[in-house]
């Protein structure tokens, strides 16, 4: 069985550009998370959605970051305009069933470099 | 809130010891999991156990083995006989009624042949 797809997998832009980060979960999950890490921070929930719907957002860092998830098969995040703060690495991850004790899948994750 | 802390932030060993990795939780639910994964140099999280707050039996999978003990809140994972593939980074982290998984730090893990 696949698991979760993150496309690209790395991204080097340069400050201001837009960047999207792509996510397809594993079929048949009804939850997607999107996670950020850094040294300094560690990993962070951005944001997650259930049944395509976003459920909490209050991880994002600010206006410049959006995340969709136009059906099941599908999510992205995307971030305009990038600054070199954002570079990290990014992950996707879906899970099935009720939402606190269902374990996590997480993709490769996406290596974005900000210049 | 809920908090996760894994004090031990790089722990070096030669291959085939023991290695035990701390990790102790804060939350107010009274219902919630614990989770424990790995992330080797590759860089993705792999999945390695899940345990309920009713649940305070230990569990064993091959060399793996947690101890989970409410009384000091927390959820130790043991390597027994470690091996150099084991190097890796682990996370260890909790979910409650908010049902965001909440990370600790992490634990660098190195093995030494």
């Amino acid at each position: 069985d696949a698991g979760v797809i993150q496309s690209p997998r790395h991204e080097v832009t340069e400050m201001g550009q837009e960047v999207t980060l792509r996510c397809k979960p594993i079929s048949g999950h009804n939850s997607l998370f999107w996670y950020r890490q850094t040294m300094m921070r560690g990993l962070e929930l951005l944001i997650y959605f259930n049944n395509n719907v976003p459920i909490d957002d209050s991880g994002m860092p600010e206006d410049r970051f959006s995340a969709k998830m136009p059906n099941a098969s599908f999510s992205t995040l995307k971030i305009q305009p990038s600054e070199p703060r954002d570079s990290a690495v990014y992950f996707c991850a879906s899970s099935l069933g009720a939402l606190r004790d269902s374990e996590q899948y997480f993709g490769p994750g996406t290596r974005l470099t900000v210049t | 809130a809920q908090k996760v802390t894994q004090a031990q932030t790089e722990i070096s060993v030669v291959e085939k010891e023991d290695v035990t990795l701390d990790c102790v939780y804060e939350t107010r639910d009274t219902t919630y999991y614990l989770f424990w994964y790995k992330q080797p140099p590759s860089g993705e999280l792999v999945f390695l156990i899940r345990r309920n707050s009713f649940d305070e039996q230990n569990e064993i999978s091959g060399r793996y083995s947690w101890n989970f003990q409410k009384s000091t809140s927390s959820f130790n994972f043991t390597i027994t006989a470690s091996q150099v593939v084991d190097s890796a980074v682990y996370f260890c982290a909790i979910s409650g009624n908010t049902g965001k998984l909440i990370f600790g730090q992490g634990t660098t893990l190195q093995v030494k042949p």
